[in-house]
């Protein structure tokens, strides 16, 4: 899988849009770009994941640069409750061994 | 709710003893995967099993063992354990073995003491 970079901390201010940028240089051309965030001691929770094009759900927006090696993780109108730490994973949607590895990922720190 | 049940929520015991740790899947899930996160650590993957077969293993120790049973529960077992342990024991579920929509339970919290 892919090598991610990823900011060790980022803070936004509520009602603001954040945005959570991740470089991914070296990712294949079947690798997908997922995101997924923990709220303090709780489990991880899937965001959004995408291969080539801009995806968008009701958590947030990911925008894939056109040359796949970097994305965005937008939250439109950050609230409290995104105080977060959120992971970008780049991996193959079906190799065989199918685990998520976790990096460091971004500490999302929002401000009333 | 996540839909991935783990029981129990917290457990404190002393060094040198066992403890087995529990998860059920989502409903129609057929893989589970197992975490451990220590102190402001990061997640570190443990095992994976694929009904009922495991399917991978990352940094699991010796004293550490899993099953998943023809149900499709899974227990995580921790034999004489030490204080490193204490940590937050994640697992999560997937339908398939390809990783898509990982779904992890809340996790349980154990302390050696």
């Amino acid at each position: 899988d892919a090598k991610t970079t990823q900011p060790t901390s980022m803070d936004c201010a509520e009602g603001r849009a954040a945005n959570l940028p991740c470089n991914h240089s070296t990712i294949s051309g079947n690798e997908y770009v997922y995101w997924y965030r923990q709220i303090h001691s709780q489990g991880p929770q899937y965001i959004i994941h995408g291969l080539k094009n801009n995806e968008t759900n009701e958590m947030a927006s990911l925008i894939i640069t056109e040359d796949r090696k970097s994305s965005t993780l937008i939250l439109p109108h950050a609230t409290l409750r995104d105080t977060a730490v959120y992971y970008c994973i780049v991996r193959v949607a079906n190799n065989a061994g199918n685990m998520l590895t976790f990096g460091g990922g971004t500490r999302l720190m929002v401000k009333p | 709710d996540s839909g991935v049940t783990q029981t129990p929520k917290h457990l404190i015991t002393a060094t040198g003893q066992r403890v087995t740790l529990r998860c059920s899947p989502r409903s129609g899930d057929l893989s589970v995967y197992w975490y451990q996160q220590s102190l402001d650590q990061g997640l570190q993957f443990l095992i994976q099993y694929y009904n009922g077969e495991e399917r991978a293993k990352g940094n699991i120790l010796e004293r550490f063992s899993a099953q998943q049973f023809p149900d499709l529960h899974s227990e995580l077992n921790l034999s004489s354990l030490e204080l490193g342990d204490s940590a937050l024991y994640f697992c999560a579920s997937s339908l398939t073995g390809t990783g898509l929509g990982y779904t992890f339970g809340s996790g349980t919290r154990l302390t050696v003491v």
